[in-house]
């Protein structure tokens, strides 16, 4: 079984509508990651999270929002979703004892109609 | 704030021979320094990383990649290809010992395509 799983891995939605992506990990690892991958431009980091009650901005939150359920579990949320939020989203996690080793889900493919 | 240059969007080589994508990096300090691999369908494989010391660094399937601090480079090598290395190459960055957290700023990638 994967250690980092998404859910949906492929989701289309139209303009305005909320949406959720999801992200477990069975690795135990504290530090949980979103980023959203677009031709070109590489990966940009959405928001972090270092512990449960720890949530922090990256480079392009705005329209996204994140809830850390528990260690395991990190989801993204678009609250009213636009065509420019196509995009592959990956989820990544890291362990505080290994701090800069950051593994990455299989990602989701997201289409805004 | 940090940042990646990866020259070259895509390169074609053939199978058995040797490799090399290109990283230049933008940072004040000594950065924390690696690469990812992205098979097709497929999340992010970590290659390498290079934090302190030998600035000659080994990874996994046979890459290797040199830290040159004068040309602020981290260039990914390998001396032959095989058919499974055609795939997404990524070099990123985020600050050293001296803070920033753990966020990694990425390169845009290089499509790498193998012809048999």
């Amino acid at each position: 079984d994967a250690d980092v799983t998404q859910t949906p891995r492929n989701r289309i939605t139209k303009t305005g509508k909320r949406i959720m992506l999801e992200c477990s990990q069975t690795k135990g690892h504290d530090r949980m990651y979103w980023y959203r991958q677009d031709p070109g431009l590489g990966l940009r980091l959405i928001y972090y999270s270092f512990d449960v009650k720890d949530i922090n901005k990256g480079e392009i939150s705005d329209g996204y929002s994140v809830s850390r359920q528990a260690q395991a579990k990190f989801s993204l949320s678009l609250e009213s979703a636009i065509p420019n939020q196509t995009a592959l989203y990956f989820c990544a996690t890291s362990d505080y004892r290994d701090r800069e080793t950051q593994y990455f889900g299989p990602g989701t493919r997201l289409l805004v109609l | 704030a940090q940042s990646v240059t990866q020259p070259d969007i895509h390169i074609t080589v053939s199978e058995g021979a040797s490799l090399e994508l290109r990283c230049n990096y933008s940072y004040g300090a000594t950065p924390y320094l690696f690469w990812y691999v992205q098979s097709p369908g497929q999340g992010l494989q970590l290659l390498l990383k290079y934090f302190s010391g030998d600035t000659l660094v080994q990874g996994i399937k046979g890459f290797e990649a040199e830290f040159k601090r004068s040309q602020s480079s981290f260039n990914l090598r390998k001396p032959s290809v095989h058919w499974s290395d055609a795939a997404e190459y990524f070099c990123a960055v985020r600050p050293g010992i001296t803070g920033g957290g753990n966020k990694l700023t990425f390169g845009t990638g290089t499509q790498l395509k193998v012809e048999l």
